[in-house]
């Protein structure tokens, strides 16, 4: 069964980085995108961007450019999302979630159980 | 590519027909996809393709449209169906989704 396992909350001072990562198994990981979203507290979803694990080509959404990292480790099927410089706006739930097929535009089929990032002083 | 939902907010009974609405900015064709997401819980897929109900998803959700205008439609509520409902385009980047509809009980 498709499992997307993420890292712990974190609490965060403002300037600072987090580093949250997604463990895959069930499926084979390098055949589909791995996307991360995030929910601001009682907010929508905000796509912040999704790696292809196969190559480990990144597309950001301009909102997050020059502060999102998405990297990917093949050998442990994990998925990774470093924030740099972080501020209160930044407090969220953040989750990865897998393509469904092949393609960077395919629906979200599995997500992670989502991590808390608070960012506090 | 901006997602408008409307309702934002809606109060059902079990049983009762529920429909939300989205509307595009600008015609996706059918890259549209609907979520359902209960509180403290990620996000569940369940139509995609505008149409296309995902695996394991119970027949009384549908959804239909193409272009700019589409709807999710919940045949006979259930209980299990009182959550906070989601479209997201799939057609440009960035990807983006709607403001979200809660369906609340009457």
């Amino acid at each position: 069964q498709v499992q997307l396992v993420q890292s712990g909350a974190e609490v965060k001072k403002p300037g600072a980085s987090v580093k949250v990562s997604c463990k895959a198994s069930g499926y084979t990981f390098t055949g589909h995108y791995m996307h991360w979203v995030r929910q601001a507290p009682g907010q929508g979803l905000e796509w912040m961007g999704w790696i292809n694990p196969n190559s480990g080509v990144t597309n950001y959404a301009q909102n997050f450019q020059g502060r999102v990292t998405m990297t990917r480790d093949t050998s442990i099927s994990t998925a990774y999302m470093e924030l740099s410089r972080l501020t209160s706006d930044d407090t969220a739930v953040y989750y990865c979630a897998k393509s469904s097929k092949n393609r960077s535009s395919s629906p979200f089929d599995y997500w992670g159980q989502g991590t808390l990032v608070t960012v506090s002083s | 590519i901006q997602l408008t939902q409307s309702p934002s907010s809606l109060s059902a009974s079990v049983g009762d027909r529920v429909t939300i609405t989205c509307r595009a900015s600008q015609g996706i064709s059918n890259y549209l996809a609907w979520y359902q997401q209960k509180p403290g819980k990620a996000p569940k897929l369940l139509i995609y393709a505008a149409s296309t109900l995902q695996s394991g998803v119970p027949s009384r959700f549908s959804g239909s449209g193409s272009g700019t205008d589409f709807t999710l439609t919940i045949s006979s509520l259930q209980p299990e169906d009182f959550a906070t409902y989601y479209c997201q385009q799939l057609n440009s980047y960035p990807l983006t989704f709607g403001g979200g509809t809660k369906v609340e009980i009457k």
